[in-house]
């Protein structure tokens, strides 16, 4: 309903698995984003794609790997994954990459990493 | 260092009054600021925006008030019901700036019946 389809939503694996999150906006924009939603702490950005291009990665360990093949798609490869990194998954768009777009989400990935 | 925090993670609140959830921020150079609503089982959503050039703003059954001499921003829901039951965030960035937007971490809203 909000433009932003997320698949899967759920995830359980094991820490030797690779899995991938995949991100489906069907609004048109051509900024994509990943964010990482834990218990208690906020928001944490992870990776920013603007018209296919990375432009932000904040400090991400390489077990996480995006892909933007399209504006309208969005994947994160999962690979080694630990513990801690069971969280909610959150893909995001907005129309361009600028400091006042509003964001639409999709309902999220909850991993659960064993 | 910036932050944007709420003041209580969680908050109750009789159906039919009205809800305030307060936030506070800690960049004076932020200046637009965003209220997002993440209802169970799903991801934020907006709401409603402010700039700084401005003090109060309204939707429908919100109102969105800033005071950037003590860095508080506060939404007011009007006639609370229970589909307002969720997690409310606040958010602020510096416009103009390629700045990632810094989230708060969120209250709670309980709607008594």
């Amino acid at each position: 309903e909000t433009g932003v389809t997320q698949t899967p939503r759920h995830l359980v694996m094991g820490m030797t698995n690779k899995k991938s999150l995949k991100c489906e906006q069907h609004l048109g924009h051509n900024a994509m984003y990943w964010y990482k939603q834990s218990a208690k702490k906020p928001l944490e950005l992870m990776f920013v794609y603007n018209f296919k291009e990375q432009t932000e990665n904040n400090s991400v360990p390489s077990r996480f790997s995006p892909e933007c093949p399209n504006s309208s798609h969005l994947f994160l490869h999962l690979h080694t994954l630990q513990p801690e990194d069971s969280a909610l998954y959150l893909c995001a768009s907005s129309q361009e990459r600028r400091s006042n777009e509003k964001l639409f989400f999709g309902s999220g990935t909850q991993l659960s990493v064993l | 260092g910036e932050s944007v925090g709420l003041h209580l993670p969680t908050l109750s609140v009789q159906e039919g009054d009205n809800s305030i959830i307060n936030c506070a921020y800690s960049n004076s150079a932020s200046d637009y600021f965003i209220w997002y609503k993440q209802e169970s089982g799903k991801g934020p959503q907006f709401i409603i925006d402010i700039r700084s050039n401005m003090d109060k703003r309204q939707g429908q059954r919100v109102t969105v008030l800033l005071n950037k001499t003590v860095k508080h921003l506060s939404l007011q829901i009007a006639a609370t019901q229970p589909g307002d039951s969720a997690v409310y965030f606040c958010a602020e960035n510096i416009m103009n700036r390629d700045d990632k937007i810094i989230f708060g971490k969120g209250t709670r809203l309980h709607i008594l019946p």
